[in-house]
């Protein structure tokens, strides 16, 4: 069965920290992973990787994926309280339009 | 340009009672999907669209229906609402002919008691 496996399950630090977000998966046939923030409501966009090695990069945010040992990492340096959300985690295997999600990450920033 | 819509926002029910929640997106996208957020499960997909005409069960189907009426809208009906049903229900659309990335509606959350 496809699944995907997020850890820390919840996480508390201080503003400024850099703390690193993880999310593993077992799926068939991987095309291609999927960051997401979820604060109050809707979920949104982060990253998107297909390609093994390739770091993503937004501001302060940044994403690698290793296909090879089916896990990708997220990672957040010089924490804000704007950072404090769930962080969630998507696979899409090849041939389908399912998307399988991990259980997030809920982030806490202290001031 | 709104993105994507539902509507209710909230919503009691009683159980056994019958409700449609609707779902709208303005971005012209082939693809839509339905998923339901119960804490510590993540989003689990419930069904999906994967253009207009088309729908195919998730993980989760049982106890739901959907519609894709047109290609800008995509409801989710409940035909007899149980208490396992109580979650927050989010809509997503993309285009599948540009990339992965979904938009997600702002959830209706969603008490059956």
């Amino acid at each position: 069965e496809d699944k995907v496996v997020q850890s820390p399950l919840s996480l508390v630090v201080h503003e400024g920290d850099t703390v690193t977000l993880n999310c593993s998966y077992e799926v068939t046939n991987f095309r291609s992973l999927l960051w997401y923030k979820q604060e109050k409501k809707a979920p949104t966009f982060l990253f998107m990787l297909t390609s093994s090695g390739i770091e993503k990069k937004s501001g302060r945010l940044s994403s690698i994926l290793d296909k090879k040992e089916l896990f990708s990492i997220l990672n957040i340096t010089a924490t804000q309280t704007g950072d404090s959300a769930v962080y969630l985690c998507a696979v899409v295997p090849s041939g389908t339009y399912k998307y399988i999600f991990g259980t997030g990450t809920r982030l806490k920033v202290l001031a | 340009n709104a993105g994507v819509t539902q509507t209710p926002k909230f919503q009691v029910l009683k159980t056994g009672q019958s409700m449609t929640l609707q779902c709208a997106q303005d971005m012209n996208h082939n693809s839509m999907y339905w998923y339901r957020q119960d804490p510590g499960m993540g989003l689990r997909l419930i069904y999906y669209s994967a253009s207009e005409g088309t729908t195919d069960k998730g993980e989760v189907p049982n106890g739901y229906n959907v519609s894709r009426l047109n290609k800008r809208e995509f409801s989710l009906r409940l035909e007899s609402a149980a208490p396992s049903q109580t979650s927050v229900y989010f809509c997503a659309s993309r285009d599948s002919q540009i990339g992965y990335e979904q938009y997600f509606g702002p959830g209706t959350r969603l008490t059956v008691t």
